[in-house]
């Protein structure tokens, strides 16, 4: 079990551009989450899917950010003409239905953003 | 006021002295999570309570569902603790999921 991966680990864009990142969760874990923390501060939720059900959205997500699990296996977060703000690090973690370890959530490393 | 206060924000301490964060909350929750973060992002989940009384190590998590009030304590600290801790709670609605976060303490332990 490799743990919770995430592509790419930084990434550098200009304002309006799109950006995407990708979350592996631990496979079988069929919750994933998606946070953001900015400096200096705890992180806070984006949006949450059970398998490839998107479940929860924060009102944090505009309508610039769009998360996918297809599959329910690996997940998508995309900001699209992204601005200063959104500089951040964006946090993934999964969590399994049941078990021993039914409810933690297991975080991947994150992807940090910045936007020149 | 943030559903979920930590203090102190930051922590300075001398190697072998014994640690304490606290963390209060203001929401019903159906759990408490205690969290490592070190430099450069990685997250580490130390601790998951609901009740009581939880340890690991040199770590102990207390948890007062009644006060809303929970404390991580450190023994015998070690430059190697130093990390951000974070308190997060899961809240008390059936099926809710997500984590609300403090915004986390910053601990040094000198040698």
């Amino acid at each position: 079990d490799t743990g919770v991966s995430q592509d790419p680990r930084h990434k550098i864009t200009k304002r309006g551009q799109n950006v995407t990142f990708r979350c592996d969760p631990i496979s079988e874990h069929n919750r994933l989450y998606w946070y953001r923390q900015t400096l200096g501060q705890g992180p806070e939720f984006l949006t949450y899917f059970q398998n490839e059900a998107q479940l929860e959205k924060s009102r944090l997500l505009s309508d610039r950010f769009s998360a996918e699990r297809p599959k329910g296996s690996f997940s998508t977060l995309e900001i699209q003409r992204t601005e200063q703000g959104d500089s951040a690090m964006y946090l993934c973690a999964s969590s399994p239905n049941s078990g021993a370890t039914y409810n933690e959530q297991f975080f991947g490393p994150g992807t940090r953003l910045t936007v020149l | 006021k943030n559903e979920v206060e930590q203090s102190p924000q930051n922590l300075t301490a001398q190697e072998g002295e014994f640690i304490t964060i606290n963390c209060s909350y203001s929401v019903g929750i159906s759990a408490l999570h205690w969290l490592q973060q070190h430099p450069g992002g990685g997250i580490v989940s130390l601790f998951m309570l609901s009740s009581g009384k939880k340890k690991h190590g040199r770590l102990i998590a207390t948890i007062n569902i009644q006060e809303k009030h929970s404390s991580l304590h450190i023994t015998a600290s070690h430059p190697r603790d130093s990390a951000v801790y974070i308190c997060a709670v899961r809240g008390g609605i059936q099926g809710a999921q997500k984590l609300v976060f403090g915004q986390g303490t910053r601990l040094t332990i000198n040698p």
